[in-house]
This record gives C-alpha cells, structure tokens and sequence, in this order.
C-alpha cells in the first residue's frame, strides 16, 4: 500500500523558515518524481513544486521560486520542502504527492503569523 | 499556464446523476491521449484519484464515476449520486508545466 506521511507542522513567523519532511512507503521511491501541492483555508489546490526520480530537475512554481527548495534523499525515501522567507500568503495545508499525482499525503498544516 | 474552469457548486439529489464540467483555456490532449484529471476531496481529507487521462477510473473508485472529454472540455460524471459523493471535484491537466488544477466544485445536496 502507497504511503506518504508529511511532517514539519507547525506555525513561524513572516521572513522566517521550514522544512517539511514526506517519507514515502509502498513503492520503489526512486523510480518516481514527486511533487508538493498546497492549499490555503478555504481554497482550491496549488501546485508548487516537482523533482525528478533522480534529482535531476526540478520545477517550481512562480509563487514560490527563489524561496522555496524541492530535494529528496532515496536512500531513506524521503521527499523535502525548504521554504525560507514565508509570508503569511503561504498559509496553507502542505501535501506530498507521488508522480503523477495519484498518490496524496495527508497533508501538514504551515501557518505564517505574527 | 493552462487556465482550468470549474462551476463553483452543483445542487442535486441523492440518486440522481451529477454532472460537473472542467473547461481549459487551451487543449490539454496530445494525439489522443488526454491528459486530464479527477479528484474528489472531502473535508478535513486529502484529494483522491478519481479518473487519470480523462476516463480511466483509477483503483479502488465506483463505476458510478465515469469521466469523458477531450481537447478544452471535460466531464466528470456521477451516477447515481450517493451520500458518500458529497464532496469537492477538481480537476487537474498535465499537458504543460506547472500542472494546473481548476478552482473546483463543491457538490451539494438539492
């Protein structure tokens, strides 16, 4: 059974950073790209980020690109989101999802507030 | 960036089938391949792979969800509506980078 679990919740202040975390189960990670989507309260889906199954490219939206940091370890299975600079437009609900975004986590919330 | 339009809600009542639309600003099919998406979303919960590439009923859904469509104009149909079906629809292309998704609908009772 697929398996994607986020962690990194949490709530920070504007201009600081995070790093969120997705460890991924029940597939052959390093085959496959992965990417991040968010959603803000009461929104639809964003999609932000996407890294290749090995690194080698990566795209970001343009909301986020300069501050925002897609990377993967496929020794542990895991997937990364550097974000640094938050602004409080980037409360959202954070997911993880798998290739061709059939496969979703559960979703960790990022609150930036004062 | 590829623009996905979604009605915003669709009332309708249990048993009968529902019918939500995804217009795109350009085609996202390629020969014929379709590279349109379905998930559904219900509160508090992360979306779900409904349909991939238009029609294809992804593992695990009801055969009461059927998509169809093709270049500009999507479908994802609901027949019969059931309780279990209240819920957000989004659609989402993958013909051109960054993916989109379209705003969604929410799927509520008449």
């Amino acid at each position: 059974e697929v398996q994607l679990v986020e962690s990194g919740e949490g709530l920070v202040q504007p201009g600081s950073s995070m790093k969120l975390s997705c460890v991924a189960s029940g597939f052959t990670f390093s085959n496959y790209g992965m990417n991040w989507i968010r959603q803000a309260p009461k929104k639809g889906l964003e999609w932000i980020a996407l890294i290749y199954y090995d690194s080698s490219s990566k795209y970001y939206a343009d909301s986020v690109k300069g501050r925002f940091t897609i990377s993967r370890d496929n020794s542990k299975n895991t997937l990364y989101l550097e974000m640094n600079s938050l602004r409080s437009e980037d409360t959202a609900m954070y997911y993880c999802a798998k290739g061709g975004v059939d496969y979703w986590g559960q979703g960790v919330m990022v609150t930036v507030s004062s | 960036d590829i623009v996905l339009t979604q009605s915003p809600v669709l009332a309708v009542s249990l048993g009968q089938r529902a019918t939500i639309s995804c217009r795109a600003s350009q085609s996202v099919s390629i020969s014929s391949i379709n590279l349109m998406h379905w998930y559904q979303q219900k509160p508090g919960q992360q979306p779900k792979l409904l349909i991939y590439r238009a029609s294809n009923l992804a593992s695990g859904i009801p055969a009461r969800f059927s998509g169809s469509g093709s270049g500009t104009d999507f479908t994802l149909t609901i027949d019969p509506v059931q309780a279990d079906d209240i819920a957000a629809y989004y659609c989402q292309q993958s013909r051109e980078s960054p993916p989109t998704f379209g705003g969604g609908t929410k799927l509520e009772l008449k």
